[in-house]
């Protein structure tokens, strides 16, 4: 039962533009959702997060949407950068010290 | 600098044999966990501690084992009774377990069973 789907195993975009990468969920007590983003060989980092309570967040070229009613969030790059590429990680945490990871989505910036 | 180390980098197990994967953090979190990623899978949790002498099950625990001596060390052994278990390994630390502040991981350690 995956709580957390990215359901993009890819996403290529040009560079300057923007990149959307989406993921959904299915458990309504998600209180912190998170975005980290992993090079190969690396484990991942944390990029950004959201509560439940607000519907954006914004840090720098990084923007995190969520729709709550529609259990969707979204990361929005711009512009985009061929540094950007690599896979991104949605994740989603729930009480008890527990963070749910989605499969992942593989960005190409070309440039 | 602070950070999570993770060692070794790859690791090579015959069947049938326990091996041991290091996790030592110098952040002073109190927090660590150990994940395992599988291709076209997020990432699971396997164990995770909030406190010295204290960790917990996660959703994958089954043929694995922890010890949390130290605040600075979260060990994972893989023990012969797990099934699959190649696989790439990372550990991750957190200041405390709220969930805004963000893991820091460490490089992983990719296990392959020869």
């Amino acid at each position: 039962d995956q709580q957390v789907k990215q359901n993009s195993p890819s996403l290529s975009v040009q560079e300057g533009r923007i990149s959307i990468l989406n993921c959904d969920y299915t458990n309504s007590m998600f209180d912190y959702f998170l975005w980290y983003k992993k090079y190969p060989a690396e484990g991942p980092t944390f990029l950004i997060s959201i509560s439940s309570i607000k519907d954006k967040n914004e840090d720098g070229r990084f923007t995190v949407f969520l729709n709550k009613s529609a259990k969707h969030l979204s990361l929005h790059i711009v512009p985009s950068q061929p540094g950007d590429s690599a896979v991104y990680f949605c994740a989603a945490h729930t009480g008890g010290f527990k963070t749910i990871f989605g499969a992942g989505t593989r960005l190409f910036v070309k440039a | 600098d602070g950070g999570i180390t993770q060692s070794p980098k790859y690791l090579f197990r015959k069947e049938g044999q326990n091996v041991t994967l290091s996790c030592e953090q110098n952040l002073n979190h109190d927090a660590m966990y150990w994940y395992r990623q599988d291709p076209g899978q997020g990432l699971r949790l396997i164990y995770y501690s909030q406190i010295v002498n204290d960790f917990q099950k996660g959703d994958i625990a089954e043929g694995y084992s922890v010890s949390r001596e130290k605040k600075e060390s979260f060990p994972l052994t893989v023990t012969s009774a797990q099934k699959n278990p190649t696989a790439f390994y990372l550990c991750a630390s957190s200041p405390r377990g709220e969930s805004n502040y963000g893991y820091t991981f460490g490089s992983g350690t990719r296990l392959t069973v020869v």
